[in-house]
């Protein structure tokens, strides 16, 4: 099972919104609504942000939400915060009870 | 509210082997589902395999299949993860995560195992 694709890096100021895209394959995103995305500041245990594509878990802050077109899944952070730099990772189910991860991306508040 | 420890960091002698501990608490053991999850040093999350304890039944990824064993001791509430045949490039931070799919709700604070000769 090859890893998603995510992009290294992305970046934006306060305030603004930024997207970040997880690519796969049919064997996993363009299957199954099982896609979550999580934070992970350094030195961190990760953080779930959002499963099952677009739902939030209890906590996590209305400003961070996801969706799914075909085989590209996204998560979305808008009103940008200092808080909001760390790494992002979006998870997908991939059948036979196996997940893959992405690559992970850098997201820097300027 | 589920909470993870795991066991403290490990320096191993390559090909050794390791044993990492997950201690569950705050649910009922036997409806967890128990990841683990590599991180190599600088580099992103990898999912390893996964233990249902209800049915016993373990799934790895292809990757990790003569690498790791997962078990699951339901009367000590752990999960363990035994890395054999260590070398240098199994330097990690080796996580549990507890959840179904990909829905990895709770995580241990991670355990640093360094293969160093």
């Amino acid at each position: 099972q090859s890893a998603l694709t995510q992009p290294a890096s992305v970046s934006g100021s306060p305030g603004q919104s930024i997207t970040i895209s997880c690519t796969g394959t049919g064997s996993d995103i363009g299957t199954y609504n099982l896609v979550s995305w999580f934070q992970q500041h350094p030195g961190k245990a990760p953080k779930l942000m959002i499963y099952e594509v677009s739902q939030r878990p209890s906590g996590v802050s209305s400003r961070f939400s996801g969706s799914k077109s075909g085989n590209t899944a996204s998560l979305t952070i808008s009103g940008l915060q200092a808080e909001d730099e760390a790494d992002y990772y979006c998870c997908s189910y991939a059948g036979s009870t196996s997940s893959v991860f992405g690559g992970g991306t850098k997201v820097t508040v300027l | 509210q589920v909470q993870l420890v795991q066991s403290g960091a490990e320096v191993k002698k390559p090909g050794s082997s390791v044993k990492v501990s997950c201690k569950a608490s705050g649910g009922t053991f036997s409806t967890y589902v128990f990841s683990w999850v590599r991180q190599a040093p600088g580099q992103g999350l990898e999912w390893m395999g996964r233990i249902i304890p209800l049915f016993g039944t373990t799934f790895y990824a292809q990757k990790f299949q003569d690498k790791v064993k997962i078990s699951a001791d339901e009367s000590t509430s752990t999960a363990s993860l035994e890395l054999s045949s260590l070398r240098s490039e199994d330097t990690a931070v080796y996580f549990c995560a507890e959840g179904s799919y990909s829905n990895f709700d709770y995580w241990g604070q991670g355990t640093l195992v360094t293969v160093s000769s």
